[in-house]
């Protein structure tokens, strides 16, 4: 079945430490691909987002993803996370699903905190 | 308004009973999404508008749940007699277009507490 998954549900940095969460996709077709973050108290939003091209994208807030078709693989990293940065963060793929329909398959999302 | 907006904030209701939630897209915004957010889980979908009609309904858990949109804008969700399960925030999403290759722009949610 289609799926997405983050591997890491909890992660906890301290600040100035390097950031990496993984998110990987089962589907072999095209894809598009994109990160959300629910900062506390606030909306859902778009992080960054993968459409063709370069596969490695910048987004805001010095956030960056790497798309590696090979290993169906969209990891989002940040060199030095900051206090601000403490967050849901939603990986969210969208794919044809089995009746050729286009459909968004999101991860169940990483919450981050990072310490001061 | 700049935002997508929805309404009631915050909704408490007494098992049974019917709720309708509402969702106000930014406008312009063809496509609209409803989803349903519990505690400790990702997002689930639960249907997709394009203009008025509804190409994807296929996450909408029971016939307790419908949705529509009118006039290319605002849409309502109703649960009809609500069960403790149903409480979870619900958030609104739309997008410029559809076909779910497109930013979707979100609104603070609809926390529903059923008792």
């Amino acid at each position: 079945a289609q799926s997405v998954s983050q591997h890491n549900h909890h992660v906890i940095l301290s600040e100035a430490a390097s950031l990496e969460l993984g998110c990987n996709y089962s589907y072999g077709g095209t894809v598009n691909l994109f990160w959300y973050v629910q900062y506390p108290g606030q909306h859902l939003q778009l992080l960054l987002k993968y459409f063709s091209g370069d596969p490695l994208v910048k987004g805001i807030k010095g956030f960056e993803a790497e798309f590696i078709k090979s290993k169906f693989s969209f990891n989002l990293r940040k060199p030095s996370v900051q206090w601000s940065d403490t967050a849901e963060y939603f990986c969210a793929v969208s794919l044809l699903n089995a009746g050729n329909n286009r459909k968004l398959i999101w991860g169940l999302g990483t919450s981050l905190a990072v310490n001061p | 308004g700049a935002g997508v907006s929805q309404s009631p904030s915050n909704k408490v209701t007494e098992k049974g009973k019917d709720v309708e939630l509402r969702c106000d897209p930014i406008s312009g915004h063809t496509a609209l999404y409803w989803y349903r957010q519990s505690l400790g889980q990702g997002l689930e979908f639960l249907i997709y508008f394009q203009g008025n009609s509804a190409p994807d309904k296929s996450g909408l858990p029971s016939d307790r749940f419908s949705a529509e949109r009118t006039g290319g804008s605002v849409s309502t969700l109703t649960i009809q007699r609500t069960q403790q399960e149903d409480s979870a925030v619900y958030l609104c999403a739309s997008s410029q277009a559809g076909g779910w290759s497109y930013e979707q722009y979100f609104g603070p949610g609809t926390r529903l507490t059923v008792t």
